[in-house]
């Protein structure tokens, strides 16, 4: 079946312009996580929605970042005032979520290079 | 909080040979799981391979296995029969057991080469 997808697959915009990045997840997948890597800080955690719980925001590294997921499925990752530090690839990760084997396995998307000017 | 270590940034191997990537980690948990993720560039993150910590068994998968030690809490890759195919960035991840925090951390990652 189809992967993790994200648009766009770049994004170039200039410093102080906010900026919203896609991810479709896997279907049937309840959890969606977002990561960022950064030639500096390699790969950080962001943000994790499970089904209708209250998603875990403790990676956000400012009140300028922010994320949705409607109706369980897709979700847009939201980057307010960006600045030339947001550089770095976003990527979106699926998972089955509670139950099942292999339900922990994380599968990810091509990621969104951002590139702020 | 967890923390991953892959010492090694970079490692070349000839192609028909056997690599193995190392990866430490530390964890006060008894209950988790760990993965190595191959990158290339292409950007996109493929799952290589999973171990469950309540395995004693190392996982395999085809060419691709893994050395477990719990108790040392080193969980290293091993790439037979290496491929130019397998030329790519390695993360080496964590992942708590615990359903309330599911996140995965993540080693600084190692740049494997293959010399044909």
């Amino acid at each position: 079946g189809a992967g993790v997808s994200q648009s766009p697959s770049n994004k170039v915009t200039e410093k102080g312009k906010d900026v919203e990045l896609r991810c479709d997840p896997i279907s049937g997948h309840t959890a969606l996580y977002w990561y960022r890597q950064s030639l500096g800080q390699g790969l950080e955690f962001l943000i994790y929605f499970q089904g209708n719980s209250a998603p875990d925001k403790s990676g956000l590294p400012s009140d300028r970042f922010s994320a949705e997921r409607t109706g369980g499925s897709v979700s847009t990752l939201t980057i307010q005032r960006t600045q030339q530090e947001d550089s770095a690839v976003y990527l979106c990760a699926s998972s089955p979520g509670a139950g099942g084997p292999r339900s922990y396995e994380q599968y990810f998307g091509p990621g969104t290079r951002l590139t702020v000017t | 909080a967890q923390t991953v270590t892959q010492s090694q940034p970079e490692m070349s191997v000839q192609e028909a040979e056997t690599v193995t990537l190392s990866c430490t980690y530390d964890t006060s948990e008894s209950d988790y799981y760990l993965f190595w993720y191959k990158q290339p560039p292409s950007r996109q993150m493929i799952l290589v391979i999973r171990q469950e910590a309540y395995k004693q068994q190392n996982a395999t998968e085809n060419r691709f296995s893994v050395n477990f030690q719990k108790a040392a809490k080193s969980f290293s890759l091993k790439i037979s029969d290496s491929q130019l195919g397998d030329a790519a960035m390695y993360f080496c991840a964590y992942r708590s057991a615990s359903g309330a925090n599911s996140k995965l951390t993540f080693g600084k990652g190692i740049t494997l080469s293959v010399r044909p």
